[in-house]
């Protein structure tokens, strides 16, 4: 049971530069998440979608964009990196915006 | 806005014990509340999830409560174990605002010694 595969793992940017941030989930599950986690900060979250087509700008959006590409997949976009993005970033998923969430292993990005 | 913490933010137990790990919040018009644990370089794993009308939820040897009058929810852990060390997170789930908006706790990092 795959449930939420994220990819990369580890990423180190420079300043400026761009990524994408890959969130797949193989359990039908109608909501996704991005959350990034950093100490003394918790996890927050930077967007979320309630179902496929739809998405919405969650407590930190700045800096991102998401796309909900169908059902099993959502990504996260960094246009232009910077150091205060260096954080862990997770992506999870659950049947709606009311049930358990379930959540991948992270990527963690660094940017210089 | 709601705010969530989780106090204290480390607890270091002998194997054996019965322990309860405190998460209050300050907003009590909650939709539910859900307890993660989070292992060291790994995602969250769900635990349990308390609608805002159930009292209690059991999985096992973990137990959590909700009192929503009080602004407190416990996850009790009963005969602990070294494999139950491992930062536990509560989040509260509110009505109205951002609907997938989980407020996090910044957890307590459980330490069960053999």
């Amino acid at each position: 049971n795959a449930g939420v595969t994220q990819t990369p793992k580890f990423q180190v940017l420079k300043t400026g530069q761009s990524m994408t941030l890959q969130c797949a989930q193989d359990m039908n599950h109608n909501s996704m998440y991005w959350y990034r986690q950093d100490p003394g900060m918790g996890l927050r979250l930077i967007y979320y979608s309630a179902s496929e087509g739809t998405t919405d700008k969650g407590e930190v959006p700045n800096g991102y964009n998401v796309s909900r590409l169908n059902k099993r997949e959502f990504s996260l976009r960094l246009e232009s990196a910077a150091p205060s993005q260096t954080s862990v970033y997770f992506c999870a998923s659950s049947e709606n915006l009311r049930s358990p969430l379930h959540f991948g292993n992270g990527t963690r990005l660094t940017v210089t | 806005k709601q705010e969530v913490t989780q106090i204290p933010a480390a607890l270091s137990v002998p194997e054996g014990e019965n322990l309860v790990l405190n998460c209050s919040f300050t907003d009590s018009a909650i939709y539910n509340l859900q307890w993660f644990r989070q292992d060291p370089g790994k995602g969250l794993t769900s635990l349990l999830l308390i609608q805002s009308s159930q009292r209690e939820q059991t999985s096992g040897r973990l137990n959590a409560s909700l009192d929503k009058s009080s602004g407190r929810s416990t996850l009790y852990i009963a005969a602990s174990q070294p494999g139950d060390s491992a930062t536990y997170l509560c989040a509260a789930l509110n009505y109205g605002g951002s609907q997938g908006n989980l407020i996090f706790g910044k957890g307590t990092k459980l330490s069960v010694k053999p």
